[in-house]
C-alpha cells in the first residue's frame, strides 16, 4: 500500500532563516505531488505541484520554492521566512494521469517567530 | 478559472439527525468532486468521488453527496448524523478540461454534532 511520509510535524523558526521541509512518498511511481498551505484551520492553498522529476508548477508567487529531485521526493524551501509564511503545509500525492483522490500526509506547523 | 463555495462556515446538528454540507463549484469543463474531512492537526482524508454516472455517490464512514449538474452543486450527506462527525469538512474541484493536475477546495464548513 502507498504511504506519504512528511516532516517534522511542527516547527519553530525566526524571521530570516532558511526553510525546508521534506515528503516523501511510498508505493507508487510517478505520483503528481502538491504542496498546499492552509492558514488559520481552513481553507486550502495550492502551493506547487509537480507531474515529474524537474517539473515544478507554482501557483502563487510568493516566498517560497519548491524542487522534486527524485520521483518520489517533493520538498518544499525557502531562503528567507517572513512572518506570514506561518501555517499549516500539507503535502499531498495522486496517482497521475487519472481521478484518483489527493492523499495527504499529516502536516507540518510552522511558527515563524 | 474553477472555484469552489461552501456558503456555510459552520453547521449544527443533532445526533441522529440527517446532516448537509453545502457544495456549489465552478469549473470550464467537467468536473471531478471529491469530498475531504480534517480532523485536528491532520491532514485531509478522502471520503468521496464524482467522477461519471449515478448522481449520488456513496462514501466512507456513511457519507453519501448528490451531483446536481444543473445547480452545479455536490451536497453532503449523512441520514444520521454521530457526535465523531465532529469535524472540518471540504469540498474539492478538479477540472479534467485543463488537464485536471489542480485540485482547488473550498473555505471548509465546520460541523459541529452534539449528543
Amino acid at each position: 500500500s502507498q504511504t506519504i511520509h512528511q516532516w517534522p510535524a511542527t516547527l519553530v523558526q525566526p524571521v530570516g532563516s532558511p526553510l525546508s521541509l521534506e515528503c516523501t512518498v511510498e508505493g507508487t511511481s510517478n505520483p503528481n505531488l502538491y504542496w498546499y498551505r492552509q492558514a488559520a484551520g481552513r481553507g486550502l492553498q495550492l502551493l506547487f505541484y509537480s507531474v515529474g522529476i524537474g517539473q515544478i508548477s507554482s501557483e502563487v508567487p510568493q516566498n517560497l520554492s519548491a524542487s522534486r529531485p527524485q520521483d518520489r521526493q517533493f520538498i518544499l524551501s525557502s531562503k528567507k521566512l517572513l512572518l506570514s509564511d506561518s501555517g499549516f503545509y500539507l503535502c499531498a500525492w495522486t496517482q497521475s494521469g487519472g481521478n484518483s483522490p489527493l492523499h495527504f500526509g499529516n502536516g507540518t506547523r510552522l511558527t515563524v517567530t | 478559472a474553477q472555484s469552489v463555495a461552501q456558503p456555510e462556515d459552520q453547521v449544527n446538528v443533532a445526533e441522529g439527525n440527517p446532516l448537509t454540507v453545502k457544495c456549489t463549484y465552478s469549473v470550464s469543463g467537467n468536473p471531478y468532486l471529491f469530498w475531504y474531512v480534517q480532523y485536528p492537526n491532520r491532514g485531509l482524508q478522502f471520503l468521496l468521488k464524482y467522477i461519471t454516472g449515478d448522481n449520488l455517490v456513496k462514501g466512507s464512514y456513511g457519507f453519501e453527496a448528490e451531483f446536481n449538474k444543473s445547480q452545479t452543486s455536490f451536497h453532503l450527506k449523512k441520514p444520521s448524523a454521530l457526535v465523531s462527525d465532529s469535524a472540518l469538512y471540504f469540498c474539492a474541484v478538479r477540472d479534467i478540461g485543463t488537464g485536471g493536475f489542480k485540485t482547488i477546495f473550498g473555505a471548509g464548513t465546520r460541523l459541529f454534532v452534539k449528543a
